[in-house]
């Protein structure tokens, strides 16, 4: 069965710290999504990376996908109260009609 | 709206009790899955619908749980007898097709008592 684990479970922060939160596999990704999840709503997608070693910006946050493919981090630069939420990392493994999600790096930016 | 809608939002149940989750999926996804999440955890796939074809089911947790989804569109999900262990929330989302992007509702928060 394909794992995925995310790290750290937990962080709390100061409003306009740096934070980088990682997502690894126990084998090869097809793809990776990243998405944020706020208290009483759904999971909202941020990204999708495909291609080893591909680099992704979506404002404050960069998305890398590691080159074997096998894991990905999220990096946020000078975080904002805004930010906080669950941040979840999924894949789709190949043959499968189905996600698999991380357990998720919860995190709180304090203003 | 447009987005994935989903009913109760809340659902507060005695154990033994039965209940009706229901989802409206984005119009045009023919994909739908059902996710369950446990305080502060991940989402644990459940069942997915594409299309005419037979659901997945190989994630429900046991035979009390069904679902169905009527005409391509609406999906209910049941769970009988209800157990406390069944408190969660209960998300859908839907896709324009296997490997798109899912778009979720913000779900039915479910306690048993």
């Amino acid at each position: 069965t394909q794992l995925l684990e995310q790290s750290p479970q937990f962080l709390s922060i100061q409003e306009g710290e740096n934070l980088t939160v990682y997502c690894n596999s126990s084998s090869v990704f097809s793809s990776l999504q990243w998405y944020r999840q706020e208290p009483g709503e759904g999971p909202v997608l941020l990204v999708t990376v495909v291609t080893g070693g591909e680099v992704k910006k979506l404002k404050r946050l960069t998305f890398q996908f590691g080159d074997a493919r096998k894991d990905s981090s999220l990096h946020i630069t000078a975080a904002q109260p805004g930010d906080t939420g669950l941040y979840l990392c999924a894949e789709y493994p190949s043959g499968t009609y189905k996600y698999i999600f991380g357990t998720g790096t919860r995190l709180k930016v304090l203003a | 709206g447009a987005g994935v809608s989903q009913s109760p939002s809340n659902k507060v149940t005695e154990k033994g009790k039965d209940v009706e989750l229901r989802c409206d999926p984005i119009s045009g996804h023919t994909a739908l899955y059902w996710y369950r999440q446990s305080l502060g955890q991940g989402l644990e796939f459940l069942i997915y619908f594409q299309g005419n074809s037979a659901p997945d089911k190989s994630g429900l947790p046991s035979d009390r749980f069904s679902a169905e989804r009527t005409g391509g569109s609406v999906s209910t999900l049941t769970i009988q007898r209800t157990q406390q262990e069944d408190s969660a929330v209960y998300l859908c989302a839907s896709s324009l097709g296997t490997r798109q992007p899912q778009h979720f509702g913000d779900g039915t928060r479910l306690s048993i008592l």
